[in-house]
């Protein structure tokens, strides 16, 4: 069966510090790969897709990129933290075919900004 | 662009009341799939069911039921007889039918179940 890991689960950095978050899935090829934020109040905000390797897509523009080096590897990362990069982020795949297929999360990183 | 409304922010019920999660949406395609997600206090989402645009049949799954109705671009969540353990987050969210697939979220409508 197929399972997504997210790590760390919680992360306190300071302003201006560097980020990397990583997530990997096993049990499947060619899944497409998502990095959301959920900020206090709870809505869920798509920061970056990926269709496969080395292919990004950022919805929204920020302080934050990601990365695919691996089919299954997804990274995002910051050169310089801001206070508003506080959040929780998850980690998502799903299956690169099938019209329908659910998106699957990780357990997420809670990430506190100084 | 499509856009998900759960205008139900916080819901408070006493354990074994039935309660319903609106959902609303608006998408110009024909071909679409909508889902129910839930977040407990842990933070993981878990996904919950799934429909496609062309299935309006509604589905019952244990307590939980969900009805589809195209007609008024819905697609509500009633547990029956609620417990203390469905205290959650819930999410709908909408996803098309294009090659990433992403998906549009719902503001979400904390459930309280309370003793």
């Amino acid at each position: 069966s197929q399972t997504i890991h997210q790590w760390p689960a919680t992360l306190v950095q300071p302003v201006g510090s560097p980020l990397s978050l990583e997530c990997t899935v096993e049990g499947t090829s060619n899944p497409n790969l998502y990095w959301y934020r959920q900020a206090a109040g709870r809505g869920l905000q798509l920061l970056f897709y990926s269709v496969g390797i080395g292919q990004i897509s950022s919805e929204v523009p920020q302080n934050l990129s990601a990365s695919r080096p691996q089919d299954r590897q997804f990274i995002l990362s910051s050169k310089k933290l801001l206070l508003s990069d506080s959040g929780f982020y998850l980690c998502a795949w799903r299956p690169g075919t099938g019209g329908g297929q659910p998106q699957h999360f990780g357990d997420g990183t809670r990430l506190s900004i100084l | 662009a499509q856009k998900v409304t759960q205008a139900q922010t916080e819901i408070s019920v006493v354990e074994k009341e039935d309660v319903t999660l609106d959902c609303v949406y608006e998408t110009r395609d024909t071909t679409y799939y909508l889902f129910w997600y839930k977040q407990p206090p842990s933070g993981e989402l878990v996904f919950l069911i799934r429909r496609n645009s062309f299935d309006e049949q509604n589905e019952i799954s244990g307590r939980y039921s969900w009805n589809f109705q195209k007609s008024t671009s819905s697609f509500n969540f009633t547990i029956t007889a609620s417990q203390v353990v469905d205290s959650a987050v819930y999410f709908c969210a909408l996803s098309l039918s294009g090659s990433a697939r992403q998906l549009t979220f719902g503001s979400g409508t904390q459930l309280t179940v309370l003793p």
